[in-house]
């Protein structure tokens, strides 16, 4: 089945303590990309990457790290996670951003304490 | 900047029709998409228009006016499973592996 796989689905933490969220799409798409989601600001991008070894910064790239080391992994990092981090987070991708929807993974909740 | 409107919370009845509009002001255009979120849930791709006009998908249509800066969602034969919060998307033509989304339209259906 083609899906975007995220780990895990909920997380609860404690401020300062790292913490990886990981992504794997196995359709073989090129383009992946970390959103945010929070009440009454929908969905803010984070960073993006357009294949192996090339990401960029979204809108709201503070506090985050990306890598893509192969094609179907795109894991997002927090190195010292904050309070405003607390967030639902969702990982998506695309065969690419012309004309594709993206696939959107099923979401991690991140509550930093 | 970017900005996208939509109303905040609908509500409409079972086996009716029901549209959505977004409105936006983006430095650039290249196209246009809605996308369904079920409460706790990822958002799924409903349509995508990048030319004026009405694409049809079974009981979804979506219409885009790249003058007015205006598309609309349109429902028909509403089913209580189309409670959720409706998404458009707009992608500038400069940052083109961006989507900037709108904060959604959350649409109640009653019997």
């Amino acid at each position: 089945e083609a899906q975007v796989t995220q780990n895990p689905r909920y997380l609860i933490t404690v401020t300062g303590k790292k913490l990886t969220v990981t992504c794997s799409q196995n359709m073989n798409h090129e383009y992946m990309s970390w959103y945010r989601q929070d009440p009454g600001l929908g969905l803010r991008q984070i960073y993006y990457s357009m294949n192996v070894e090339v990401t960029d910064k979204g809108d709201v790239p503070e506090g985050y790290k990306v890598s893509r080391k192969e094609k179907r992994n795109f894991p997002l990092i927090l190195e010292s996670p904050s309070p405003n981090q607390t967030s639902l987070y969702f990982c998506a991708s695309s065969l690419s951003t012309y004309g594709y929807g993206y696939t959107f993974g099923s979401g991690t909740r991140l509550t930093v304490v | 900047g970017q900005n996208i409107d939509q109303p905040t919370e609908m509500t409409a009845t079972e086996g009716a029709i029901v549209q959505i509009n977004c409105t936006y002001q983006t430095s650039g255009f290249n196209g246009l998409f809605w996308y369904q979120q079920h409460a706790g849930e990822a958002p799924t791709f409903l349509s995508y228009n990048v030319l004026d006009g009405l694409e049809e998908k079974g009981r979804f249509s979506s219409f885009l006016s790249r003058s007015k800066g205006y598309s609309y969602l349109l429902l028909k034969e509403l089913q209580m499973k189309d409670s959720a919060s409706y998404l458009c998307a707009v992608r500038p033509r400069e940052r083109a592996n961006n989507l900037f989304f709108g904060t959604g339209t959350r649409l109640t259906v009653i019997p």
